[in-house]
């Protein structure tokens, strides 16, 4: 069955560091790959998405991932981050052929100063 | 109103009662989603809706009836809930129901008592 893990729950990284969140899926056909971003009493907003072609894709905000299909992952990377990406990131898959989005827990981004 | 309105924004019933959610957008899609995201847990697909037809009932409890009467409204009926039900209750919409980007709303928070 198809799954998307995000490891961490929680993520504390100062001002202007780099951060790196972890998405791995698991699916034996192909895939859709997505980043969502919550902020606080709002609803998700896409950060990118992965759906064919070149594996490094960049979204908003300075957010980039990086699809990797032997590891069947799809991280999320941001090279300095402010305090304003303190937010709930999530992955999420869809499988080719159908409409079954499947998210991951998320992970909290807390952006210290 | 732009993008995707949700009313009410926050709803307490009791478990005989009988409520519906109410989702609006003003985007001119053509597909509608309802999700249930509930702490600690991932976000959970519930039922998508193309051009007013049901395509997806992620084997959702059938005292959840989900109504589209159009393509710019969606309802969620709520009869004789649990309060494991509680939970946020967020409505999407896309251009079509594959892999396009979901705009969401800011969720129903829902108690159930």
């Amino acid at each position: 069955a198809q799954s998307v893990t995000q490891l961490d729950s929680q993520v504390p990284v100062f001002e202007e560091a780099p951060v790196e969140l972890r998405c791995n899926y698991s699916s034996s056909v192909s895939v859709y790959l997505f980043w969502y971003v919550q902020y606080p009493n709002q609803g998700l907003q896409l950060l990118l998405k992965y759906l064919s072609g070149s594996t490094l894709v960049k979204g908003i905000n300075g957010f980039e991932a990086e699809f990797n299909k032997s590891q069947t992952s799809f991280h999320l990377r941001k090279p300095s981050v402010h305090i304003s990406d303190t937010a709930e990131y999530f992955c999420a898959a869809l499988t080719s052929g159908t409409y079954k989005y499947i998210f991951g827990t998320g992970t909290r981004l807390k952006v210290l100063a | 109103e732009t993008g995707v309105t949700q009313t009410p924004r926050h709803l307490v019933m009791g478990m005989t009662n009988k409520k519906s959610l109410k989702c609006e957008q003003h985007l001119g899609h053509n597909a509608m989603y309802w999700y249930k995201q509930s702490a600690k847990k991932p976000l959970e697909l519930m039922f998508v809706y193309s051009l007013e037809e049901r395509v997806e009932n992620n084997s959702v409890p059938s005292r959840f009836s989900p109504e589209c009467p159009n393509s710019s409204h969606l309802f969620l009926h709520l009869h004789t809930l649990q309060p494991e039900d509680s939970a946020l209750y967020l409505c999407a919409s896309s251009q079509g129901p594959g892999a396009y980007e979901q705009y969401f709303g800011p969720g129903t928070r829902l108690t159930v008592t």
